[in-house]
């Protein structure tokens, strides 16, 4: 079974300031998808950035871009020049399949 | 803007009532997903429909019942639930992804039911 372990229950950071969110993953499979979802009070889960686990090319999408170490099972996301509306719960969540399981979750606060 | 449509979004029930929650996309893709979500919590899968078919129940007691009527639509029959049932519902769909096909998407959510169970 695919497990997803965010070890950062909350975190800040100041406006216009980068921050790292971990996740790691176990699984034994070797061809598999990687994603980062957002989710503001509003409750909508929004996609940030996605990772196919066979590119070791990081994928980058403006300011968000991840850090996928295949090896080490790790795949986190950093967030440059932080802004007040990236402040929401962010989720790691493993695609195999049609199977999407998610980690606990992060909620990320950014301060003016 | 959501292109996955839940209804309604807010719903307060009975333990003895029947309700059902719907969800409606037309990006043409043909799996649906029902995930539960406490507050503070992950998402949790319920049940996967893929081309219209159930392909993945996650041992979802019967008080749930999912159903989908065509490729857009899929609905969740609810009937005796429970006060811990409480918990905002959110609808996904994806494009069909075959078992590790060259083409997966990402899963797209819509807002979600906020159910209250009394």
């Amino acid at each position: 079974a695919q497990t997803v372990t965010q070890s950062q229950p909350e975190m800040s950071v100041q406006e216009a300031e980068t921050v790292t969110l971990s996740c790691t993953y176990d699984t034994s499979e070797n061809n598999y998808y990687l994603f980062w979802y957002k989710q503001p009070p509003s409750r909508q889960m929004i996609l940030v950035i996605r990772q196919e686990a066979y590119k070791q090319q990081n994928a980058t999408e403006n300011r968000f871009s991840v850090n996928f170490q295949k090896a080490a099972k790790s795949f986190s996301l950093k967030i440059s020049d932080s802004q007040l509306g990236d402040t929401a719960m962010y989720f790691c969540a493993f695609l195999y399949g049609n199977k999407l399981v998610f980690g606990a979750g992060t909620i990320l606060r950014v301060k003016s | 803007d959501t292109e996955v449509t839940q209804t309604p979004k807010h719903l307060v029930m009975g333990m003895t009532n029947k309700k059902s929650l719907k969800c409606e996309q037309h990006m043409g893709h043909r799996a649906m997903y029902w995930y539960k979500q406490k507050a503070k919590k992950p998402p949790e899968l319920m049940f996967v429909y893929s081309y219209e078919k159930l392909s993945i129940n996650e041992s979802v007691p019967s008080r749930f019942s999912p159903e989908c009527p065509n490729s857009s639509l899929l609905n969740l029959h609810l009937h005796a639930l429970q006060p811990e049932d409480s918990a905002l519902y959110l609808c996904a769909s994806t494009i069909e992804g075959q078992l590790m096909s060259s083409y997966n998407s990402p899963l797209h959510f819509g807002n979600g039911t906020r159910l209250t169970v009394t």
